[in-house]
């Protein structure tokens, strides 16, 4: 069956701090890896992972896909408390449905 | 801009009632998801469409039904509607290829 799961569930850093979030998983056929961010609303769309090795960058978001050993971690470095948000990690595995595997995500809390 | 539309933000319905949750994507994609998102449980998928008429049940289809007569819309329905069916639903959209996945607002149903 296949599975995303998501480390750690939850966090509470202080502004400033860097943060490194986990998402591990085991899927057939693997297409790519999404990451969202979810506030008080819809998740918006991060990143795209599809190819190992290759850092996907945005801002002070960052974000690496291991094909070989199945994870992806996205990095949040000088963190704001605008960044206190739930995170979301999605598979898409290989087929023509373009289904999202959800792992169960992480609350990011992060204090003044 | 991609537009993922649900028809109410917060609902409250009685036990027993049924509840019809809508969807409409304004970017002609072939894919369109039903998530429901629970505390510690992360996004798990109840039905979804990858062409018009089309369905196929995801992790969790039980006491659900959904319907697609359009492409751009994507109803939710709970039959006769239960306590433990009070959650945020969430609706989603993509392309076949299976690229990222947008989302609507949400619905913050509760059930009394």
């Amino acid at each position: 069956e296949d599975k995303v799961v998501q480390s750690p569930l939850s966090l509470v850093v202080h502004e400033g701090d860097t943060v490194t979030l986990n998402c591990s998983y085991e899927v057939t056929n693997f297409r790519s890896l999404l990451w969202y961010k979810q506030e008080k609303k819809a998740p918006t769309f991060l990143f795209m992972l599809t190819s190992s090795g290759i850092e996907k960058k945005s801002g002070r978001l960052s974000s690496i896909l291991d094909k070989k050993e199945l994870f992806s971690i996205l990095n949040i470095t000088a963190t704001q408390t605008g960044d206190s948000a739930i995170y979301l990690c999605a598979v898409v595995p290989s087929s023509n449905t373009g289904k999202l595997i959800f792992g169960q995500g992480t609350t990011l809390q992060v204090k003044p | 801009d991609v537009k993922v539309t649900q028809s109410s933000r917060y609902l409250v319905k009685r036990t027993g009632e049924k509840v019809f949750l809508e969807c409409v994507q304004d970017m002609d994609h072939e894919n369109m998801f039903w998530y429901r998102q629970d505390p510690g449980l992360g996004l798990r998928l109840i039905y979804f469409s990858y062409d018009v008429k089309m369905k196929e049940k995801g992790d969790i289809p039980e006491g659900y039904s959904v319907s697609r007569e359009k492409k751009e819309r994507f109803s939710l329905i709970l039959e006769s509607a239960s306590t433990n069916q009070t959650s945020m639903y969430l609706c989603a959209s993509s392309y076949h290829e299976g690229t990222e996945a947008f989302f609507g607002q949400g619905t913050r149903l509760t059930v009394v």
